[in-house]
């Protein structure tokens, strides 16, 4: 059975610093993976979305890859600004079902 | 604009009721999903739909009933025999097996008083 894991679960930063957020699932056999972003009480918006032939996507400060065979993907944020701050939450598409990580909160610090 | 829209943003429930939650669509997709949310935990899926007039129970489809009548509709009943109802609740589409990835609406609150 599929599983998705975000560590840390939580994470402060100042403003201006570039940071990681990972994702780990635990069956590599995929049809994608998508890095979401939440805001408090809101809907979800779809940052990323990275094909299981795909190796990383790019949308301007963002950065997300993916290792299909390690079962990591990665979600790279350059010059970090407190507009940033929320929930990042990852989902693997896997056998027809979406599996959710419980999610990174971020909180850049002005 | 196209997009997914949930109503209510907020709803109150008590205790032995059964509400609807509505999710519509104009995106022109075929499949829909029900997700629900509590702190701390990935979202889960309740039911999903891939086509109109059928649909599938997701991981905790207890205590809730769905229908997909039209292609853009998919409302979701929490019935009285759903013991712990309160959590954020996501509708989202895509398009057949979401191979262009999920879009998401903006969720419903539901709070038993």
């Amino acid at each position: 059975k599929q599983e998705v894991t975000q560590i840390p679960a939580a994470l402060s930063v100042p403003e201006g610093e570039n940071l990681v957020l990972n994702c780990s699932f635990t069956d590599s056999a995929i049809y994608n993976l998508q890095w979401f972003r939440q805001d408090p009480g809101k809907g979800l918006t779809s940052l990323l979305l990275i094909q299981s032939s795909q190796r990383e996507q790019t949308s301007g400060r963002l950065n997300a890859s993916l290792d299909k065979s390690s079962g990591r993907s990665t979600l790279y944020i350059a010059a970090s600004q407190p507009g940033d701050s929320a929930t990042y939450l990852c989902a693997v598409d896997s056998n027809y079902q979406l599996i959710w990580g419980a999610g990174t909160k971020l909180i850049i610090k002005p | 604009d196209g997009g997914i829209t949930q109503s209510p943003k907020y709803l109150f429930r008590k205790e032995g009721q059964n509400v609807t939650l509505s999710c519509e669509q104009n995106l022109n997709h075929d499949a829909m999903y029900w997700y629900r949310q509590d702190p701390g935990q990935g979202l889960r899926l309740i039911y999903y739909s891939q086509i109109v007039n059928d649909f599938q129970k997701g991981d905790i489809a207890e205590g809730y009933s769905v229908s997909r009548e039209k292609k853009e509709s998919f409302p979701l009943t929490v019935t009285s025999a759903q013991k712990n109802p309160t959590a954020f609740y996501l509708c989202a589409s895509s398009i057949e097996q979401d191979y262009y990835g999920y879009t998401f609406g903006s969720g419903t609150r539901l709070t038993v008083v």
